[in-house]
């Protein structure tokens, strides 16, 4: 059975300092998408980044970047220069089999907090 | 470009009752899926309507259940309503066709259910 990890239940970062949060994930499938979301207070999920497997680049999207390790069955998000907007809670979730419509499983998040 | 739309924001509800929560999907997307996250924790699937049929299942019981129109919206229904199904339940859209973006569910803000 797929599922995915998140050891980090909380976090604190400087302002403009560089932050990774990890993910792993078990799956037996070849084929999956790796997804990271945003989600602030006010609840809305908000997409960040997404991996596919068969990727071979990491995915980056402006100061997001997804440091994907297949081998490790690793999938950390790195934020570059946070800010204090960035402070949420961070979900990693998985996609399998390799289809826009397949079901979304995510871990327990993290809560990222940014210091002024 | 219209995001996904969630209706009721809120609701409050007594145990016994039954509840209807409505989404509206994205632009150009034809599958709906709804999730429901208790407090704390990170979303689970409940289940997936495409071509107004539901075609994939999480593990809820038969009180849950939904329906997908013709127009690609849905909705998601509780019937006899328990203490512990108090929680944030949000609905992502996505569409079947592998293009640019497609890969990605996009949530919507959700609806906050409080069972009293």
């Amino acid at each position: 059975a797929q599922k995915i990890t998140q050891t980090q239940p909380g976090m604190f970062v400087q302002e403009k300092e560089a932050v990774t949060l990890d993910c792993t994930y078990d799956t037996s499938d070849q084929s999956y998408g790796l997804f990271w979301y945003k989600q602030p207070s006010s609840g809305e999920m908000i997409f960040l980044i997404y991996q596919g497997s068969y990727d071979e680049q990491n995915a980056t999207e402006g100061r997001y970047s997804l440091n994907f390790q297949k081998a490790r069955k690793s999938a950390n998000l790195v934020i570059s220069a946070s800010q204090l907007g960035d402070s949420a809670m961070y979900f990693c979730a998985m996609r399998e089999p390799y289809s826009s419509a397949s079901k979304i499983i995510f871990g327990s998040g993290t809560r990222l907090s940014i210091r002024p | 470009d219209a995001g996904v739309t969630q209706s009721p924001t809120h609701l409050i509800k007594t145990r016994g009752q039954q509840v209807t929560l409505r989404c509206s999907p994205k632009s150009g997307h034809d599958t709906v899926s709804w999730y429901q996250q208790a407090l704390g924790q990170g979303p689970q699937f409940i289940f997936q309507y495409y071509e107004e049929e539901e075609r994939q299942r999480g593990n809820f019981p038969d009180r849950f259940s939904g329906h997908q129109f013709p127009n690609y919206s849905s909705e998601l229904n509780v019937n006899a309503l328990l203490l512990g199904d108090s929680a944030l339940y949000l609905c992502a859209s996505s569409a079947v066709l592998l293009e640019a973006g497609a890969e990605t569910q996009y949530f919507g803000p959700g609806t906050r259910l409080l069972v009293l």
